[in-house]
This record gives C-alpha cells, sequence and structure tokens, in this order.
C-alpha cells in the first residue's frame, strides 16, 4: 500500500518556465515532509522541507506547499534551468527528528528543455 | 568531511548466494539508516542502527540483517539471495537529534541477482 504518491512519473517543462511537481499521501501520522533531488549514480539529495504546522516553505527558487486537508503537498521551481533536470522524490515522516523513518513516493522525472 | 560512502559500486550474485554491503557515514554520525530502491520504485526503509543497536525496521524478511560498528559505519547482509532483491541499496547517515532534513545519503550499491 502506497503511503505515498507521485502519479506523474514524468514532466518536461521549458527553461524559464515553472515546474509544479504534486504528490499525495495517505498516512494522517505524518508530520514532516521532504523532497529530495538524485541524478543517475548519485544518492538522493535533501531539497526543501515542511513541516505538517506549515502550508508554505520557500527556499530561492524552490517553494513546497502544503494541503494538509487534501493530504497534498508540490513543489514549484521558478525559473526552471537545465540542471534542475532530474528524478525528485517526495518522502514523509511521523516526525522531523533525524533518526525518522522515510516513506518514500516512487518519484518524478524532470526534464528541463533549453 | 567526508560524506557517505558506500562500498561496493556494483554486485552480482546468484539466486540462493549471500551478500555483504558496507556504508561508512559521514563524520560525526551515529546514526545509519538502509533503503531498497528497486527500479522504478522509491527508497524504501529496511532499517536504522542507533549506536550498534537495530532502531526500528521496515517490512522486510529477517533475511536482512545488519550490523553496526564503534565507527558507526554500517554493513546490510542479505542471505538467501531472491531475484527480486535486485535493487539499489542506498545508505543514510545522520546525527541524533538534528532534524530529518539532515540524514545525508550514499550513492548506493547496485545488487543484481542473476
Amino acid at each position: 500500500d502506497q503511503q505515498v504518491k507521485q502519479n506523474s512519473p514524468s514532466l518536461s517543462v521549458q527553461e524559464g518556465r515553472i515546474s509544479i511537481l504534486n504528490c499525495d499521501y495517505t498516512n494522517s501520522m505524518f508530520d514532516y515532509f521532504l523532497w529530495y533531488k538524485k541524478y543517475p549514480a548519485e544518492g538522493p539529495t535533501f531539497l526543501i522541507s515542511i513541516s505538517s504546522i506549515k502550508d508554505k516553505n520557500e527556499d530561492g527558487r524552490f517553494t513546497v506547499f502544503l494541503n494538509k486537508s487534501a493530504k497534498h503537498l508540490s513543489l514549484h521551481i521558478v525559473p526552471s534551468q537545465p540542471g534542475d533536470s532530474a528524478v525528485y522524490f517526495c518522502a514523509a515522516s511521523e516526525w522531523a527528528g533525524a533518526n525518522s523513518k522515510l516513506t518514500f513516493g516512487k518519484g518524478i522525472t524532470l526534464s528541463v528543455r533549453p | 568531511e567526508t560524506g557517505v560512502t558506500q562500498s561496493p559500486t556494483h554486485l552480482i550474485k546468484t539466486r540462493g548466494q549471500q551478500v555483504t554491503l558496507r556504508c561508512s557515514s559521514q563524520s560525526g554520525h551515529n546514526t545509519v539508516s538502509w533503503y531498497q530502491q528497486a527500479l522504478g520504485q522509491g527508497p524504501q526503509f529496511i532499517f536504522q542502527y542507533y549506536r550498534e543497536e537495530e532502531n526500528g525496521r521496515g517490512n522486510f524478511p529477517p533475511r536482512f540483517s545488519g550490523l553496526q560498528f564503534p565507527n558507526y559505519s554500517s554493513e546490510l547482509n542479505v542471505n538467501a539471495l531472491e531475484l527480486d532483491d535486485s535493487a539499489l541499496y542506498l545508505c543514510a547517515s545522520s546525527l541524533s537529534g538534528a532534524g530529518a532534513n539532515e540524514q545525508f545519503f550514499g550513492p548506493g550499491t547496485r545488487l543484481t541477482v542473476l
């Protein structure tokens, strides 16, 4: 049973435009949400996170929105750059500590066209 | 400060064999988590080790076992390999007390079971 769902396997956008990556979850116990970026032959690297007590967190070109009632979050990248092309994983945990178990979605492959 | 390293990079085994994968945690980190990423899937939590003790386990059978050493490096052992064990195995190190966004992943070991 997939507790974190990324239903779109891929997304292609033009350089300079906005990329919107969506994620849904089913477990009401999730309290902390993270986005990871993964390049081939590398491990996932942390991008941005949000606590369940917030509905928005922004870091430079990256913004994560959380709609807790809909159990939905999204990652916005503005403006998109070719170097953003990678696999993006949405992850969730029941608490915000470093020893928390992360539950990942299947990932979305983002391609940014020059 | 060295990051998380894993060895070997790639490994090919046959069904029924046993395998040991290794992870060196980032300097100063005392917690290691292991994840399995099957093709087309997101990473799935196997177990976590904190100060040489297992500190949580995902939905994996007992033939998946681990160790953590006094220097906080870790091993993942898989006995009686099955074809479905073919995957990328990721380890993540963290420091207890830090945030969930401070789990740092290694590049992974690609295991192929024939």
